[in-house]
C-alpha cells in the first residue's frame, strides 16, 4: 500500500512552458486535493475532486487545470508557467469529506 | 484572507519544555479543527483533531484546548522532544463541502 504518490519530485520550468504533475492514490479514496505550499503561507487549496469526473476550484485555481478520469489519478496541469507558480505542490486524498487527508511527498517546482 | 490565523510563526524550546501554538478562526461553519505535523521534505500528516463542542482533547503528549466562545484553540506539546521538531499547521474544516482551511504554520525546534 503506497498511499499517495507524486511525480516528479523536483522540476525546473522556463516561463511559458507547460507541465503535468502526476498524483496517484491506492487507498480507494473518493476525495482528492491539490495544494500549494509557499514559505510562511500555509497550504492553499488549488483544486479538488469528490469523485471520478467531478472537479471544483479551490482558493487559488488560476493558472491550473485538473481532470479526474479514474478514482486513483488526479493530475494537475500548469499551462504557461509563471514565476508566481514556484512552490511545493502537494496532492492529498481522503475518504469522503473527512478532516483526515493523506498527503503525498510533494513536488518542488521552480519556474525561472 | 486567512480563515485560520496561527501564531507564532516559529518557536524554539528546550527538551522537556511545553510549546504552545495558538490559532483563531471566524468561520462558524467550521465543524472540526485538525492539527497536521510536517517534517522537512515530507507531506503533512494528521496529528490530532477536535470538535468545537469539546473543550480539551489529549492524545499522548499532544493536547488541544478549545475555547468556542473566543473562537480560539491551541496545541500543547508536553515534555517536548527533539523528534517533535517539525512544522505544525492548524486547520478548520468547513462543514458543507468538507474543505480544510489551514493556518500559516509554526516551525517548532526542540533543542536537546
Amino acid at each position: 500500500n503506497a498511499g499517495v504518490t507524486q511525480t516528479p519530485k523536483f522540476r525546473i520550468l522556463k516561463i511559458g512552458q507547460s507541465m503535468t504533475l502526476q498524483c496517484t492514490q491506492d487507498m480507494n479514496h473518493n476525495y482528492m486535493y491539490w495544494y500549494r505550499q509557499d514559505p510562511g503561507m500555509g497550504l492553499k487549496l488549488i483544486y479538488y475532486s469528490v469523485g471520478a469526473g467531478i472537479t471544483d476550484k479551490g482558493e487559488v485555481p488560476n493558472g491550473y487545470n485538473v481532470s479526474r478520469s479514474t478514482t486513483e489519478d488526479f493530475p494537475l496541469r500548469l499551462e504557461l508557467a509563471a514565476p508566481s507558480q514556484t512552490s511545493v505542490y502537494f496532492c492529498a486524498s481522503g475518504l469522503g469529506s473527512s478532516y483526515e487527508q493523506y498527503f503525498g511527498p510533494g513536488t518542488r517546482l521552480t519556474v525561472t | 484572507q486567512q480563515q485560520v490565523k496561527q501564531s507564532p510563526q516559529s518557536l524554539i524550546v528546550q527538551k522537556g519544555g511545553i510549546p504552545i501554538i495558538n490559532c483563531a478562526y471566524e468561520n462558524t461553519a467550521f465543524d472540526y479543527f485538525p492539527w497536521y505535523q510536517q517534517f522537512p521534505g515530507k507531506g503533512p500528516a494528521l496529528l490530532i483533531a477536535i470538535r468545537p463542542d469539546v473543550s480539551e482533547k489529549k492524545e499522548g503528549r499532544f493536547t488541544i484546548s478549545f475555547n468556542k466562545s473566543a473562537k480560539q484553540f491551541s496545541l500543547h506539546i508536553m515534555d517536548s522532544q527533539p523528534g517533535d521538531s517539525a512544522t505544525y499547521f492548524c486547520a478548520g474544516r468547513e462543514s458543507t463541502l468538507g474543505r480544510l482551511y489551514f493556518g500559516r504554520g509554526t516551525q517548532l525546534t526542540v533543542w536537546p
